[in-house]
């Protein structure tokens, strides 16, 4: 069974660095990869998705990378700022039955 | 627009009264899954289906109903719901293979 692991489950930064944040999951046999941003009690935004067969994802100050063969993936955000507090959740979708398994999130804090 | 509609987006009931909790969605994906978020425990997948009139258990279906009569529609049934069902609910869509994951706005539910 897939599992999904997140470091750290909480971030707290002050503005302007560049941060990363980790992903693992267990099984290699994977379709894709997507990070979530969430806001607290709020749902789930699409940020990055990265296909199997891809090395890195781009958006803006975001880099997404995935090293399917080690099980890793990390979010890069740079020069960060407090709009990007938030939680921070990836989800690997195995090819098998097309399941979406999550990991528990990283809660985000940029201060001023 | 891409997009998968959760209603309602905030419902408290009392326990015992049993309620529907609907999930659309407009992009034919023949994938659609239930999720509940709690703190502490993440996303936690509640049913899938995998096609009309194919659905599973995911890893907490305990006290859940689901039913796929149509492509679009994937309504989350609570036959007799109790306080420990209070929850966020999110319903997920997700084409094939390589696509995407769409979520629902996700709907509050708090039961007395």
């Amino acid at each position: 069974k897939q599992e999904v692991t997140q470091i750290p489950a909480a971030l707290s930064v002050p503005e302007g660095e560049n941060l990363v944040l980790n992903c693992s999951f267990t099984d290699s046999a994977i379709y894709n990869l997507q990070w979530f941003r969430q806001d607290p009690g709020k749902g789930l935004t699409s940020l990055l998705l990265i296909q199997s067969s891809q090395r890195e994802q781009t958006s803006g100050r975001l880099n997404a990378s995935l090293d399917k063969s080690s099980g890793r993936s990390t979010l890069y955000i740079a020069a960060s700022q407090p709009g990007d507090s938030a939680t921070y959740l990836c989800a690997v979708r195995g090819n098998a039955g097309n399941m979406l398994t999550f990991g528990g999130g990283t809660r985000l804090m940029v201060k001023p | 627009e891409a997009q998968v509609t959760q209603n309602p987006r905030y419902l408290i009931t009392v326990t015992g009264k049993k309620l529907t909790v609907t999930c659309s969605q407009n992009m034919n994906h023949e994938y659609m899954s239930w999720y509940r978020q709690d703190p502490g425990l993440g996303l936690r997948q509640i049913y899938y289906s995998m096609n009309v009139e194919v659905t599973d258990k995911g890893d907490v279906p305990e006290g859940y109903k689901v039913s796929r009569k149509e492509k679009r529609n994937f309504p989350l049934i609570l036959e007799s719901p109790s306080p420990n069902q209070t929850s966020l609910y999110f319903c997920a869509s997700l084409g094939p293979g390589l696509a995407e994951a769409f979520f629902g706005q996700g709907t509050r539910l708090t039961v007395v």
